[in-house]
């Protein structure tokens, strides 16, 4: 009865790389986010969707590039994985944008480039 | 401009003693205002959230946490600390600005102290 789930949890890869993660909430909410948590636990926003469509794009290298097939799913792609890229990466869901929406989230997937 | 402010990177407790995290924030607007906890390698979970009800919440976990307007604080406290409660705590603010932008503090370690 998972929440939001993400895959893979970890993933080790080398410089030039390219990978996805992969993220689906079975909550039937309208909006999806992609953070970035550093080393220093600091939680930056990504991306987000809604009902499919972007609605926020932070500065984020455009090797980084989010998929949403449906409001269930929004997958993330990194293209050339750069060093700096190394970080945990939080999928969440919301019910929809707006004031007092809770967000919830997935167990994070642990990328290290190499 | 809105923001949150986390005041303790880390904070120390003995198990059994009180806990005081303590959170300010900055807002043109009644902001929502929520703490969540993440615990090693974990996602974020949400302990409690304030939306313009009851200015003391009350949250899972023994947690608690009250909005002071005139101090623009949500400090969050629990009477008696217990091991399980180690881990590493996030202010956020939830405002509206141009679209509604969720804000998250740098984060405060808890230790608890056998």
């Amino acid at each position: 009865d998972t929440a939001v789930s993400q895959t893979p949890k970890y993933l080790v890869t080398q410089m030039g790389n390219d990978k996805s993660i992969k993220c689906e909430q079975n909550l039937g909410h309208d909006t999806m986010y992609w953070y970035k948590q550093d080393s220093k636990k600091f939680l930056k926003i990504m991306f987000s969707y809604n009902n499919k469509e972007l609605i926020i794009n932070e500065t984020v290298p455009n090797r980084f590039s989010p998929k949403s097939p449906d409001k269930a799913h929004l997958n993330l792609h990194i293209n050339s994985l750069e060093l700096g890229d190394s970080a945990v990466y939080f999928c969440a869901s919301s019910p929809r944008t707006g004031e007092g929406n809770t967000i919830y989230f997935g167990e994070g997937s642990w990328l290290t480039v190499v | 401009a809105q923001s949150v402010t986390q005041l303790d990177s880390h904070v120390s407790v003995s198990e059994g003693t009180p806990v005081l995290l303590r959170c300010n924030y900055s807002s043109s607007y009644s902001p929502s205002l929520f703490w969540y906890v993440q615990h090693p390698n974990k996602g974020l979970q949400l302990l409690l959230k304030y939306t313009s009800a009851a200015t003391l919440v009350k949250g899972i976990n023994g947690f608690e946490a009250e909005f002071k307007k005139s101090e623009t604080s949500f400090h969050l406290t629990k009477p008696s600390a217990h091991m399980s409660d180690a881990a590493e705590y996030f202010c956020v603010v939830s405002t509206p600005r141009g679209g509604f932008k969720t804000i998250f503090g740098a984060g405060t370690r808890l230790f608890v102290k056998a």
